[in-house]
């Protein structure tokens, strides 16, 4: 059965304090490591997917790293605005099921 | 471009009472997944439909939980009799099936609160 667990589980960062967020897993058969930010009230939002390990990923102040057990979202200077929570996903065998970590609280003070 | 809509959005009912929730994928995406988010359990997959037919439902809790997608353009999740421990956040996420190993794309969720 696939794993996914996520640390820290909340993490409270000055605005400008570089951090970043892990994510291990367990998967028979990596077909896709996802990244998603979520909202108060909304739903997940796509940031990134990783297929290989070595694989790298940046959009703005985020960058995503995979290797064969964990991925890391590498948070550089951050903004109050990136406060959200930081969900993990894998995809293993199957060419449909995401398993899910229970997520990062992330609260960037100004 | 719309994406992903479901509604209603929040939902409060009694202990008992039938609730549905609805989900209109996003146009051309042949693939449609049901969640469940709960602070104990995270989000956990409940149904997969493929081309409106069920491929995995391994994930419904029991058979109060019933999923249909009777067309391309929308699917209900059905809960008879509800009870409080279905109270979480359900959320609807779609893809085009050529795209399986990339990103599903969610919807808002509905809030089902049951009392």
């Amino acid at each position: 059965e696939d794993q996914v667990t996520q640390s820290p589980e909340a993490l409270r960062l000055q605005e400008g304090e570089s951090s970043s967020l892990n994510c291990s897993y367990t998967v028979s058969g990596l077909r896709g490591l996802f990244w998603y930010r979520q909202d108060p009230g909304k739903g997940p939002e796509f940031l990134f997917t990783l297929y290989s390990a070595g694989e790298e990923k940046e959009k703005e102040r985020l960058k995503a790293t995979l290797t064969k057990k964990e991925s890391f979202l590498h948070i550089t200077a951050p903004k109050p605005e990136d406060s959200a929570t930081y969900l993990c996903a894998v995809q293993g065998g199957s060419n449909y099921k995401l398993t899910f970590g229970k997520g990062t609280l992330l609260t960037v003070n100004p | 471009d719309a994406g992903v809509i479901q509604s209603p959005r929040h939902e409060v009912t009694e202990m008992g009472q039938e609730v549905t929730l609805r989900c209109k994928p996003i146009s051309g995406h042949n693939s449609l997944f049901w969640y469940r988010q709960t602070m104990m359990r995270g989000l956990e997959l409940l149904i997969y439909f493929n081309n409106n037919v069920p491929i995995d439902d391994s994930g419904m809790p029991e058979d109060r939980f019933s999923a249909k997608m009777p067309n391309a353009s929308f699917s209900t999740l059905k809960i008879q009799p509800s009870e409080p421990r279905d109270s979480a956040v359900y959320f609807c996420a779609s893809r085009p099936l050529a795209d399986s190993y990339n990103e599903q794309f969610f919807g808002p969720g509905t809030r089902l609160t049951v009392l």
